[in-house]
C-alpha cells in the first residue's frame, strides 16, 4: 500500500485566518491531488501537481492554493478561511498497475467558524 | 466536459441479499477507466473496482461485479451477499487515459447503501 498521510486530520478554525494542510507521501509517486467532499456534491478536485514545483487548478480552486517543494509533499493552503470551505479535504495520490488509480489519504475535516 | 450520474441517494438491502447500484456517465471518449470507490464510517477512500473500457468483460472482485455497457454509458455495481460491513457511500468514477496528470477523477455524488440484519 501506498503511504500517505494527511495532517492534521481534524482542524476548527475563525474565518479570515490562514491555514495549511499537509499530504505526506512516502513512495515517490509523482501526480498528488486536493479534492473536497462537501454532501451532495460527492468529491471536487481543487488543485493537483505533477512534479515538484508542477502544479494546476481543478474545478474548485478559488479560495486556495497549492506548493510542492518536494515529491513527497503537497500543501494546500487557505489563504483567508471562510466559513464556505467547511468539508472535508482528501489528499490522493496517482497509483495502481497501470498508474490509473487514485489512493486516498485518511482525510482532513475542517470546519470555519 | 464528463459527468457522473448516481441516481440513487440511498439504497437498503438485507444481510447475505445481492444489491446493484446504478452509475451512468456521459464522455465523448472511446477509452477511459471507471471505479467504484467505498466510504465507510471511517471516511476512508477504498477502491472496489474498476474497469477498463477497452474491456470487453465485466471486472469482479469476490462479491462486488460490475455490469459495463459502454454503448449505454451505464457502469453498475452489484454486492452479491450483502455483508454489514458493506455498508456505506459508494462513489462512482470516472478518468480519462489522457496523460499529463491532467485527467482528473470525476467522481459521482454518490449512493448510502444500508444494508439491515
Amino acid at each position: 500500500d501506498a503511504g500517505i498521510t494527511q495532517s492534521p486530520r481534524h482542524k476548527v478554525t475563525e474565518t479570515g485566518t490562514p491555514v495549511t494542510l499537509r499530504c505526506h507521501q512516502t513512495e515517490n509517486h509523482r501526480y498528488m491531488y486536493w479534492y473536497r467532499q462537501d454532501p451532495g456534491h460527492g468529491l471536487r478536485l481543487i488543485h493537483y501537481s505533477y512534479g515538484v514545483k508542477d502544479t494546476d487548478k481543478g474545478e474548485v480552486s478559488d479560495g486556495y492554493s497549492v506548493s510542492r517543494s518536494k515529491t513527497e509533499d503537497f500543501l494546500l493552503t487557505l489563504e483567508s478561511a471562510t466559513s464556505s470551505q467547511t468539508s472535508v479535504y482528501f489528499c490522493a495520490i496517482r497509483t495502481g498497475p497501470m498508474n490509473t488509480e487514485a489512493f486516498f489519504g485518511q482525510g482532513t475535516r475542517l470546519t470555519v467558524v | 466536459a464528463q459527468t457522473v450520474t448516481q441516481s440513487q441517494p440511498e439504497m437498503s438491502v438485507q444481510e447475505a441479499e445481492t444489491v446493484t447500484l446504478s452509475c451512468t456517465y456521459d464522455t465523448s471518449e472511446s477509452d477511459y477507466y471507471l471505479f467504484w470507490y467505498k466510504q465507510p464510517p471511517s471516511r476512508q477512500m477504498i477502491l472496489v473496482i474498476r474497469q477498463e473500457a477497452y474491456k470487453q468483460q465485466n471486472a469482479t472482485e469476490n462479491r462486488f461485479s460490475v455490469n459495463f455497457q459502454k454503448a449505454a454509458k451505464s457502469f453498475s455495481l452489484k454486492i452479491s451477499d450483502s455483508q454489514l460491513g458493506d455498508a456505506a457511500m459508494y462513489f462512482c468514477a470516472y478518468r480519462s487515459p489522457r496523460g499529463g496528470g491532467s485527467e482528473k477523477l470525476v467522481f459521482g455524488k454518490g449512493t448510502k447503501l444500508t444494508v439491515n440484519p
